[in-house]
């Protein structure tokens, strides 16, 4: 079955510091990827997506994620983490009609 | 832009009640789907629905069951509710041809007692 794994359950950066979450992936073919996030007792918002072409993809909030297939992995990269960055970070892919979640990654920013 | 909204916000229950938890999609999407998100986990596929036709389901127990309206909004059921129903209950909804990029609505946080 198709499915992600984050390998880091907490993450803990300086505001200004650059970060990278990472993201692999279980699929048979060309997986449809994404990355959310969610700020405490919110819904999911979506940062961005891979579905074909470009490898480097761009988001919102300056965040960006590479898919590298050959490491069968899709991870989530900003150059300069800002306080309201702190949140839950997940990835997903596609499973048919459906979106199959990692366990997240819990970002904290410190000053 | 109205995003996806979703009914009531928070709920208490108690065991072996039953649940109805509501949702409207984004404006111009035709397609839902519900996710279970325990605490510290991510969101789990319940299922979703597309010309008010249940169109892929999760490993959800029958218990779970769900209706989508003429206009697009659709209800989730949750019968003969256990301790361990206790979640966020999220609302996602997209396009019939884009079904994968969903957008989330805030999520009802269901307790059962």
């Amino acid at each position: 079955a198709q499915s992600v794994t984050q390998p880091d359950i907490h993450i803990t950066v300086s505001e200004g510091a650059s970060l990278e979450l990472r993201c692999n992936y279980s699929y048979g073919a060309t997986p449809y990827l994404f990355w959310y996030v969610q700020s405490p007792g919110q819904g999911l918002q979506l940062l961005l997506k891979y579905f074909s072409g470009d490898t480097l993809v761009q988001g919102i909030k300056g965040f960006e994620a590479e898919f590298k297939r050959s490491q069968s992995s899709f991870n989530l990269r900003k150059p300069s983490v800002h306080w309201s960055d702190a949140a839950e970070y997940f990835c997903a892919v596609n499973s048919g009609y459906a979106l199959n979640f990692g366990k997240g990654t819990s970002l904290l920013v410190t000053p | 832009d109205a995003g996806v909204t979703q009914s009531p916000t928070h709920l208490i229950k108690t065991r072996g009640q039953q649940v109805t938890l509501r949702c409207s999609p984004k404006s111009g999407h035709d397609t839902v789907s519900w996710y279970q998100q325990a605490l510290g986990q991510g969101p789990q596929f319940i299922f979703q629905y597309y010309e008010e036709e249940e169109r892929q389901r999760g490993n959800f127990p029958d218990r779970f069951s769900g209706h989508q309206f003429p206009n697009y909004s659709s209800e989730l059921n949750v019968n003969a509710l256990l301790l361990g129903d206790s979640a966020l209950y999220l609302c996602a909804s997209s396009l019939r041809q884009l079904y994968n990029e969903q957008f989330f609505g805030p999520g009802t946080r269901l307790t059962v007692l």
